[in-house]
């Protein structure tokens, strides 16, 4: 079955300690998305990949960066994590970058930072 | 500065009965409203849009109503299914914009 797979599922990391997480597709979708969840807080875009092309949201931290070296794979870096990056990491998928193109999401990686 | 509003953060409906779930949003510039349904330990899945040209949307059990001069929109579930029970997601986005998420309400279909 066609999917989005990220992992790990759940990554514990120390406060400061660089953490990178990672998200595959076999759906050979152009768009890629990172969102963070926070308990009980809506999904916020972080950024999106249009092929090979980056587009950062204008209030998403420096700490964060993401990489595209395949249509395949979109992985997360946080340099350096803070307690309040603790949240579910969802990626997404979409044929084009357009709303109304469904948008396929992986289960999540729950980040934990000590 | 939530643009999209769920105040319902649960909602309890007997299986068989009518699911109704609300939305607000503050931004008449959106266009496009979705809903996402999410089980535990899943990503969100797409469920049912709506174009802001059209008033009602429907797709089998699941049917959703826009209100623009309320800015308002509701999903409505007929008949609830056990398999309902799940946390909806009320999104909405102007043109090809990112799509803006509200923070989820949770659904209990109750035996």
């Amino acid at each position: 079955d066609a999917m989005v797979i990220q992992n790990p599922r759940y990554q514990v990391t120390q406060f400061g300690k660089p953490v990178t997480l990672s998200c595959s597709q076999t759906l050979n979708h152009n768009v890629m998305y990172w969102y963070q969840q926070k308990s009980s807080q809506a999904p916020k875009l972080l950024f999106h990949y249009y092929d090979k092309d980056f587009n950062n949201e204008a209030d998403t931290p420096d700490n964060f960066q993401s990489r595209r070296p395949n249509t395949s794979f979109c992985f997360l870096d946080i340099r350096s994590p803070g307690l309040g990056d603790a949240a579910m990491y969802l990626c997404a998928t979409s044929r084009e970058a357009l709303s109304y193109n469904e948008q396929f999401f992986g289960p999540g990686t729950r980040l934990t930072v000590l | 500065d939530q643009q999209v509003k769920q105040n319902s953060p649960s909602l309890s409906v007997q299986e068989g009965r009518i699911s109704i779930l609300n939305c607000d949003y503050t931004n008449s510039m959106f266009d496009y409203f979705l809903w996402y349904k999410k089980y535990p330990a899943e990503g969100p899945t797409f469920l049912i849009s709506i174009s802001s040209i059209k008033d009602k949307n429907e797709d089998g059990r699941f049917t959703v109503f826009l209100n623009k001069s309320a800015k308002h929109l509701s999903l409505h579930i007929v008949p609830s299914q056990p398999g309902d029970s799940a946390v909806y997601f009320c999104a909405a986005s102007v043109g090809d914009d990112k799509i803006i998420f509200g923070k989820g309400t949770r659904l209990h279909i109750l035996p």
